[in-house]
């Protein structure tokens, strides 16, 4: 399987505990981005890297969100003290430079209760 | 600020029939123009994209129709099937095209397409 993969599928979490996703992305793309959706809407974009370096975050990321990409590699997305309003599919997706055009992994399914 | 808007929200098409969903785009910095393919509980698909200088682009099926003058878009499904049956996001790229933007996609909400046999 050559696509972006993210791990886990699905988590559920307690209000207040910490969170960790994983995403994996193609091999040769070299920018990686992450993107929340909610049910019924469109993706909505939080952060990229290019390589090792994140570049850009949207004002939807919170202080208690942070993402790595050690080495321009696999990326982690973490939410600590989750709240109720972090329910969502978190979406990893990748590309390469010259185009833009993201493909998306399955996404990670969050459910805070 | 919603900066892509689709239309309609929900479509019942006959199969055999054409689906139309139309997107609106207000900043003239997006320059390529993506269409999504979701199915529940899976990441969206890439389907065709077209550029701005660029009116039509057809892909089997699926025809993107471009009007840069009126900051509009449109995707035609022909003969639509029942597999077709799916939730499709219209999205638009900062510097997709020109390789200056940041690539990142800002998405319509969504238009869930529904194919009865």
């Amino acid at each position: 399987d050559t696509g972006v993969s993210q791990d886990p599928r699905h988590k559920i979490t307690k209000r207040g505990q910490n969170v960790t996703f994983r995403c994996d992305p193609i091999s040769e793309h070299n920018r990686l981005y992450w993107y929340r959706q909610t049910l019924g809407q469109g993706p909505e974009f939080l952060t990229y890297f290019q390589n090792e370096a994140q570049l850009e975050k949207s004002r939807l990321l919170s202080d208690r969100f942070s993402a790595e990409r050690p080495k321009g590699s696999f990326s982690t997305l973490e939410i600590q003290r989750t709240e109720q309003g972090d329910s969502a599919m978190y979406l990893c997706a990748s590309s390469l430079s010259t185009n833009g055009l993201g493909f998306f992994g399955q996404g990670t399914r969050l459910t805070v209760v | 600020q919603q900066q892509v808007k689709q239309s309609p929200q929900s479509l019942i098409v006959q199969k055999g029939g054409i689906s139309i969903i139309n997107c609106a785009y207000e900043n003239t910095a997006f320059d390529y123009f993506p269409w999504y393919q979701q199915f529940p509980g899976k990441g969206p698909a890439l389907l065709i994209a077209i550029r701005p200088d660029v009116s039509e682009k057809k892909e089997g099926r699926f025809t993107i129709s471009f009007n840069k003058s009126a900051k509009q878009f449109s995707l035609h499904i022909m003969d639509s099937q029942p597999g077709d049956s799916a939730t499709y996001f219209c999205a638009a790229v900062n510097g997709g095209y020109s390789g200056a933007g940041s690539y990142q996609l800002t998405f319509g909400k969504g238009t869930k397409l529904s194919v009865i046999p």
